[in-house]
């Protein structure tokens, strides 16, 4: 079965650190970018960073810059986002994402679960 | 940035009626458009890519289509599963933006 499975979410202070991974399984995990996209409570979708199958490119909204970072393992089949100095604004469930394997194409083919996370003293 | 406009924010209809959400993007996009059914709790599904191609697995009533800078969302006949949010959510340059959502309620 094909599946992503995020952990790692929770409860974390302002100006905190927060990892959380997702785990893939039942497709080539090396052969797909991937995707972190978030929903704030009773909001949207928002678009957080893109990583490319080897690592060497990785894309970012602006309001993350610099405080997050996305990486993967493809030995382990893991992807990973590095949150830091958060603010009570990345609220929001957190969900990892395929993106479809078609050349020039970035639609979100297969999502995982999702993660809360929460920001608040 | 793109910004991606959808509407209506929320409709009313009936089961078997033909819905249509639209989407406009504040500068062409070609056909780099995506389209996404979420239901409350769940992870978004995706329906549409490249503006008119169906996603594997998709009901045939979903269909998309447009270009450039407006775009839409049908369903032919109106399946009780089908009512949820539906988002739009282009991919022509970084960042990724989504449209705001439609919520497609019981009438």
């Amino acid at each position: 079965e094909v599946r992503l499975v995020e952990s790692g979410g929770g409860l974390v202070q302002p100006g905190g650190s927060l990892r959380f991974s997702c785990a893939a399984s039942g497709f080539t995990f090396s052969s797909y970018w991937m995707s972190w996209v978030r929903q704030a409570p009773g909001k949207g979708l928002e678009w957080v960073a893109n990583i490319k199958q080897d690592g060497s490119e990785k894309y970012y909204v602006d309001s993350v810059k610099g405080r997050f970072t996305i990486s993967r393992d493809n030995a382990k089949n893991s992807l990973y986002l590095q949150m830091n100095s958060l603010r009570a604004e990345d609220t929001a469930v957190y969900y990892c994402a395929r993106i479809i394997a078609a050349a020039g194409n970035y639609a979100f083919d297969m999502w995982g679960q999702g993660t809360m996370v929460t920001v608040s003293s | 940035d793109i910004q991606m406009t959808q509407s209506p924010s929320t409709l009313s209809a009936s089961v078997g009626d033909r819905v249509t959400i639209t989407c406009r993007a504040s500068q062409s996009i070609s056909s780099w458009l995506a389209w996404y059914q979420q239901k409350p709790g769940k992870a978004p599904k995706l329906l549409i890519y490249k503006a008119s191609n169906l996603e594997s697995g998709v009901p045939s009533r979903f269909s998309g289509s447009g270009s450039g800078t407006e775009f839409t969302l049908t369903i032919s006949s109106l399946q009780p599963d089908d009512f949820a949010t539906y988002y739009c959510q282009h991919y022509n340059s970084y960042p990724l933006t989504f449209g705001g959502g439609t919520k497609v309620e019981i009438k």
